[in-house]
């Protein structure tokens, strides 16, 4: 099955500083990538999400970029604001005969973003 | 719209017991999944439920089943509970199994 593996786990950084959160998967039939947001004692919010036929997304300070050679995906947050704060989970999502809708997530990186 | 909506927030059992869990998509959803958050973990698949189907399953036993209704709210069991199953246990809805999943707040197991 996939496996999905999340670094770093946990990231410091100074407000209006960069953050990027990378995950690998191993099943080449992923083909959608989403990331979420969780804040402590709250539902994972979705905050962006990619496809495989797509090599890069942003939304305004977030962004995303697929390598689907060598099966890695990036999260990446500019301008970073103290309400950033929170564990970020990537997600690899297959499609195919045998395992379509099958998500596996990383184990989350908890970033934390300093004033 | 309120969104995915899990019942209860809350629980507690006895080691051995059985208890149900209760997920109502967000309107127009027709797909609910299930998955376990263990503390400092990210959600592990339980499985998927489309049609009123279980059309996929993750590594977890038989003693973990579900079921989805017409209209497309959906119930997770688990029999026999162990100590370790106590969990968040979040449901997640999306319009077919490759859009935007949207989460429940979802209901916290304790197993004691």
């Amino acid at each position: 099955g996939e496996n999905v593996e999340q670094h770093p786990s946990t990231l410091s950084v100074q407000e209006g500083d960069s953050a990027v959160i990378k995950c690998t998967y191993s099943d080449s039939a992923s083909n959608y990538f989403p990331w979420y947001k969780q804040e402590l004692g709250k539902r994972p919010q979705l905050i962006i999400d990619i496809r495989s036929n797509v090599g890069e997304k942003k939304d305004q300070r977030i962004a995303v970029t697929l390598n689907k050679t060598a099966k890695h995906f990036s999260l990446h947050i500019t301008e970073t604001q103290p309400e950033d704060s929170a564990v970020y989970f990537c997600a690899a999502i297959p499609s195919g005969d045998t395992n379509a809708g099958k998500s596996t997530f990383g184990d989350g990186t908890t970033l934390t973003v300093k004033p | 719209d309120a969104g995915v909506t899990q019942s209860p927030t809350h629980l507690i059992k006895t080691r051995g017991q059985q208890v149900t869990l209760r997920c109502s998509p967000k309107s127009g959803h027709d797909t609910v999944s299930w998955y376990q958050q263990a503390l400092g973990q990210g959600p592990q698949f339980i499985f998927q439920y489309y049609e009123e189907e279980e059309r996929q399953r993750g590594n977890f036993p038989d003693r973990f089943s579900g079921h989805q209704f017409p209209n497309y709210s959906s119930e997770l069991n688990v029999n026999a509970l162990l100590l370790g199953d106590s969990a968040l246990y979040l449901c997640a809805s999306s319009f077919t199994w490759n859009t935007e999943a949207f989460f429940g707040q979802g209901t916290r197991l304790t197993v004691v």
